[in-house]
């Protein structure tokens, strides 16, 4: 089975703190995402990758960067935490669209 | 604008087959209707897509009307464990990325 994995089920960091979330999968696939996820907003896409080192900005991608220096691994990356990043952060990966995406089991940040 | 439609919540008796509608009116020729669930505090879990013919895999099937303004997922027999919120989603072929909305969740009664 497809794994996706993210390093943190739950983080809390302190506003202006640079935070890394950190996603790895194991199956070789181009395709990788980052989506937020809150109450009444359903999931929203911030960045995607197609490729090492190739990233496309998705809905909401102010405020985020992200980083793919190796296929496996799919980094976002809050530079200045703010208290409206607290969410839900979901990373998915995908072989093609029509294989279906594979999502980790999410990570929990607070901004206090 | 949102490209689907869907009903934000629904009951389903356990055992019944759970049927839920997905409204798509503006869908182009070269899109597909993707569905996705989610159960509480787990990521989205791929479900089944189709283009224009109806699809059956091991866990549900699903109907597009043959306008395919709108299309339906069949669970078969619910179970307790098919309490989740449902995503449809409508993409073109060839986009890779999925917008998910907020889709509808869906309740197993015993």
């Amino acid at each position: 089975d497809v794994k996706v994995t993210q390093s943190s089920r739950y983080l809390v960091k302190r506003t202006g703190e640079k935070v890394f979330l950190e996603c790895v999968q194991d199956m070789d696939h181009e395709n990788m995402f980052w989506y937020r996820q809150d109450p009444g907003l359903g999931l929203r896409l911030i960045y995607f990758s197609y490729d090492v080192k190739m990233k496309e900005k998705g809905d909401i991608p102010e405020g985020y960067s992200v980083s793919r220096e190796k296929k496996e691994r799919f980094s976002l990356i809050l530079e200045s935490a703010s208290t409206n990043q607290t969410s839900m952060y979901l990373c998915a990966s995908s072989l093609r669209v029509n294989y279906g995406y594979t999502f980790g089991s999410g990570t929990r940040l607070t901004v206090v | 604008d949102a490209k689907t439609t869907q009903p934000p919540s629904m009951d389903c008796a356990e055992g019944r087959a759970a049927n839920l509608p997905c409204n798509h009116s503006t869908i182009s020729g070269n899109e597909y209707v993707y569905w996705y669930r989610q159960i509480h505090s787990q990521g989205p879990q791929y479900i089944i897509h189709g283009l224009k013919n109806n699809e059956t895999n091991e866990m549900a099937s699903l109907i597009i009307t043959e306008d395919r303004k709108s299309s339906t997922l069949i669970l078969p027999h619910a179970t307790l464990r098919d309490t989740a919120v449902y995503y449809c989603i409508v993409e073109d072929f060839g986009n890779e990325k999925l917008t998910f909305g907020t889709g509808t969740r869906l309740t197993i009664i015993p």
